[in-house]
This record gives C-alpha cells, sequence and structure tokens, in this order.
C-alpha cells in the first residue's frame, strides 16, 4: 500500500484565496483525521470521519473551515478565506478501526498564507 | 480531558549512548500508546504501538514500555546513533466509544551527537 496520501505537498497563497486540501486513506481504513500542527500549539485534531460521515468536528477554529468525504478513498480540506494564522502543517491520517492496529499518518501540507 | 506531556522537551547525548524518553497522561482509560517518530519538515512515523492489554513492545533498538495504573510510557533507544535524530511524540488513543482520537504530547527533540 502508498500509505496515506496527501497532496499538495506546498501551498503558498494569498491571504483571502480559498485553499483546498486532499487526503487519500489507506483502503480499507474506515476511520480518517485532519490534524494541524504549529509550533505554538503542537498536533490539533480538527475533524474526524467513520465510514465518510465527519463525527467529530469541534476542532474545526472557524466557519471558515470544512471538510468533506464524499467517498472512503477521498477527503478535502477547505479553507476560505484563508488567513495568515491559518499557515501550519496540515495532516492527515487514517485508521482501520478504532485505533487497535494504531493510525497511519500522510507526509502533510505545508501551507502558508501571506 | 486527557493531557500528555513528554519530558525532557528537548535531549542531546552522544553517539552510542543508551536513552529514555518519557510520556505521561492524566487518564489512565487509555485504549492504546503510540510512539512517533518526526523528521524536520516530515511527518510522522509509527515506531511502537503498545495496546492496552500490552506492558511493552520491541522494534530493534526501540523498547516501549506501558504502566497504565500510573500514567507511563517510556521510549527506550540502545546505542544511539545520528540518525536517530528527530523529534519523538506518543500519543494517547481514548477508548472506543468514547470518541475516536489521539492526544499527542508535545514531544521530546532528541539531537544525537557523532
Amino acid at each position: 500500500d502508498a500509505g496515506v496520501i496527501q497532496s499538495p505537498r506546498h501551498e503558498v497563497t494569498e491571504m483571502g484565496q480559498e485553499v483546498t486540501l486532499r487526503c487519500k486513506p489507506i483502503s480499507g481504513h474506515d476511520y480518517l483525521f485532519w490534524y494541524r500542527q504549529t509550533m505554538m500549539r503542537g498536533l490539533e485534531l480538527l475533524i474526524y470521519f467513520n465510514n465518510n460521515v465527519p463525527i467529530d468536528d469541534s476542532g474545526m477554529p472557524e466557519d471558515r473551515f470544512s471538510a468533506k468525504m464524499p467517498n472512503a478513498s477521498f477527503s478535502t480540506l477547505k479553507i476560505q478565506p484563508s488567513e495568515p494564522r491559518d499557515s501550519a502543517v496540515y495532516f492527515c491520517a487514517s485508521s482501520k478501526g478504532t485505533g487497535h492496529y494504531g493510525y497511519t499518518f500522510g507526509s502533510g501540507t505545508r501551507l502558508t498564507v501571506v | 480531558k486527557q493531557e500528555v506531556t513528554q519530558i525532557p522537551a528537548a535531549l542531546s547525548v552522544p553517539e552510542g549512548e543508551n536513552l529514555v524518553l518519557n510520556c505521561s497522561f492524566t487518564d489512565s482509560a487509555i485504549y492504546n500508546l503510540q510512539w512517533f517518530r518526526q523528521d524536520p519538515g516530515k511527518g510522522l512515523t509509527s515506531l511502537l504501538l503498545i495496546q492496552s492489554s500490552q506492558r511493552e513492545q520491541t522494534s530493534g533498538r526501540l523498547n516501549a514500555s506501558l504502566d497504565k495504573s500510573s500514567g507511563r510510557s517510556t521510549l527506550y533507544i540502545a546505542a544511539s546513533q545520528p540518525g536517530d535524530s528527530a523529534t519523538y511524540l506518543c500519543a494517547v488513543i481514548r477508548r472506543p466509544g468514547t470518541g475516536n482520537q489521539f492526544y499527542f504530547g508535545t514531544g521530546t527533540s532528541l539531537t544525537v551527537i557523532p
């Protein structure tokens, strides 16, 4: 398996623009998570899905953030409009079941909003 | 809320030394605990997963232990090498049915000096 695949690896955008981050989980994994990592706050859970259904989005910082999982092999995290304080590394992770076998993380998307 | 603490925040050791990284958590009702490694600018690589029924796991020069009653886990690295230099993160996984998410520690930044 190719692991959890995220795209793009790097994204630089201007403040106010829409940003879409993409994630392909490992085939057969039924949980998908979006995390954000910054120096100040470490790793923060934004939202997670089970069988394509959002279960907990309490970590989504503002209404500017939205996430979808239209099918088992694809998820997006969208920021509209983007702000400089959204600059961070965004990770996607997936797992089979409720963590019995642990979690696999993607390589992340480094977002810079200027 | 589960809080995960890692001590020390940074550690510098000469090559060849054995070392221990510490992870403590406040709620002992965990499901699993997973140790990750993160290289600068990279994603998270899973090192070891300890399920709640286990007390330790070993992989090569790495040994991780778990003591749920005391809320502690340790990662032991034998005969450290410069290639071990990275940030090490522990993540506590909640019990199924109570939400499915990690609680990450803030990490220990390890530097192994040749």
